[in-house]
């Protein structure tokens, strides 16, 4: 049961590359969330999708787009990157959405923009 | 002022002692999260609540709502408890509200 699988693990880029950077859940969840962490800062929520279908954006979208390709995939995108976003990028889900609901996580993609 | 705030930000403690990190917040809640990520970076849900106690092993949670307050207990510390505990306030919505984190170090 590998719960949320993120993949790469780890990448650099150079600026103004894109890249994707996908996550899936094995657990049949209907929420999923993006989330980018910073030192010395809380997680914050990039774009979430409630339910399979839909899509919204979180505290800091700015320089991202997101797609919910199935149930279990919701994959997360950089046009064109730039140093501001490097970052340690983490993917959850939940059974529903709501701040009452447990979240899991999967363990991180750490990306580098030169 | 962070709608979660933690304390402290870093704590060194030896094997054995017994560990508080505390956790206020601003915001109304539907529930309190307490979350643990390891050295390797993976985060692992520990705990929800919304009201009262809830233990699992040596680890103890307890919120009390009209305080807006939740601390986290370690009794009988250990090395592999070493991590770092994020405190997230789970209002109605979406969305967690989370604190920046507690850095744990327990000593042998």
């Amino acid at each position: 049961n590998a719960g949320v699988t993120q993949t790469p693990k780890f990448q650099v880029l150079k600026t103004g590359q894109s890249m994707t950077l996908q996550c899936a859940q094995d657990m049949n969840h209907n929420s999923m969330y993006w989330y980018r962490q910073d030192p010395g800062m809380g997680l914050r929520l990039i774009y979430y999708s409630a339910s399979e279908g839909t899509t919204d954006k979180g505290e800091v979208p700015n320089g991202y787009n997101v797609s919910r390709l199935n149930k279990r995939e919701f994959s997360l995108r950089l046009e064109s990157a730039a140093p501001s976003q490097t970052s340690v990028y983490f993917c959850a889900s939940s059974e529903l959405p709501g701040g009452n609901q447990p979240q899991h996580f999967g363990d991180g993609t750490r990306l580098s923009i030169l | 002022k962070n709608e979660v705030e933690q304390s402290p930000q870093n704590l060194t403690a030896q094997e054995g002692e017994f560990i508080t990190i505390n956790c206020s917040y601003s915001v109304g809640i539907s529930a309190l999260h307490w979350l643990q990520q390891h050295p390797g970076g993976g985060i692992v849900s520990l705990f929800m609540l919304s009201s009262g106690k809830k233990k699992h092993g040596r680890l103890i949670a307890t919120i009390n709502i009209q305080e807006k307050h939740s601390s986290l207990h370690i009794t009988a510390s250990h090395p592999r408890d070493s991590a770092v505990y994020i405190c997230a306030a789970g209002p109605g919505t979406y969305k967690y509200i989370f604190g920046t984190g507690t850095r744990l170090k327990v000593l042998a």
